[in-house]
């Protein structure tokens, strides 16, 4: 079955700094990956998807890379804000239809 | 914007209750999915369904089942709860394609005692 691995489940940085976190898969070849943020007691949200024809994805100051021959996706936050503090999820688009998370890495971006 | 709505934020039930979850989405979407959270374990898929009156099993499906009646309604069933199914439960929604983003409700915590 699919594997899906994310680096320390949780992380504190400096605000400032550059947060990366990690997702590593097994097993299958995902046609995309997204990645998710989710807050306390609420559902997650989402923040960006990345094929895997492509090699890298920015949004404002999130940027995603997806390596297809390492199986691994980095997700980095540059300028992090202590609003970034959350539970970030990757997913895996297995068949276009269905999505499997990994458990997810707990940010906290101290002041 | 969309907006997935699951009817309980809280829910206390007790061991062997017949327990209801209800997801409505506004966007039209046809793919619904229902998931569970659990510390450690993440987001685990339990059923979905890609149409009306349509469904299909996720990776733990055992004491669980899910009725689409209508498009937009999507409810996950507890025939007999246990308390191993005290959890967060979370519904999704979204577009039917590959590269179609998720929409989730704010999540249902159940908790069986």
């Amino acid at each position: 079955s699919q594997k899906i691995e994310q680096n320390s489940e949780a992380l504190n940085i400096q605000e400032g700094k550059t947060a990366t976190l990690t997702c590593n898969y097994t097993n299958y070849s995902p046609a995309y990956l997204q990645w998710y943020r989710q807050d306390p007691g609420r559902g997650p949200v989402f923040l960006l998807l990345i094929r895997e024809n492509e090699k890298e994805k920015r949004k404002e100051r999130l940027k995603v890379t997806f390596d297809t021959t390492l199986k691994q996706s980095l997700f980095h936050i540059t300028a992090s804000q202590p609003a970034d503090s959350a539970t970030y999820l990757c997913a895996l688009d297995i068949t276009g239809n269905q999505f499997y998370f990994g458990t997810g890495t707990s940010l906290t971006v101290i002041p | 914007d969309v907006k997935v709505t699951q009817s309980s934020r809280y829910l206390v039930k007790r061991t062997g209750e017949k327990v209801f979850l209800e997801c409505v989405q506004d966007m039209d979407h046809e793919n619904m999915f229902w998931y569970r959270q659990d510390p450690g374990l993440g987001l685990r898929l339990i059923y979905f369904s890609y149409d009306v009156k349509m469904k299909e099993k996720g990776d733990i499906p055992e004491g669980y089942s899910v009725s689409r009646e209508k498009k937009e309604r999507f409810s996950l069933i507890l025939e007999s709860a246990s308390t191993n199914q005290t959890s967060m439960y979370l519904c999704a929604s979204s577009r039917t394609g590959g590269n179609e983003k998720l929409f989730f409700g704010s999540g249902t915590q159940l908790s069986v005692l």
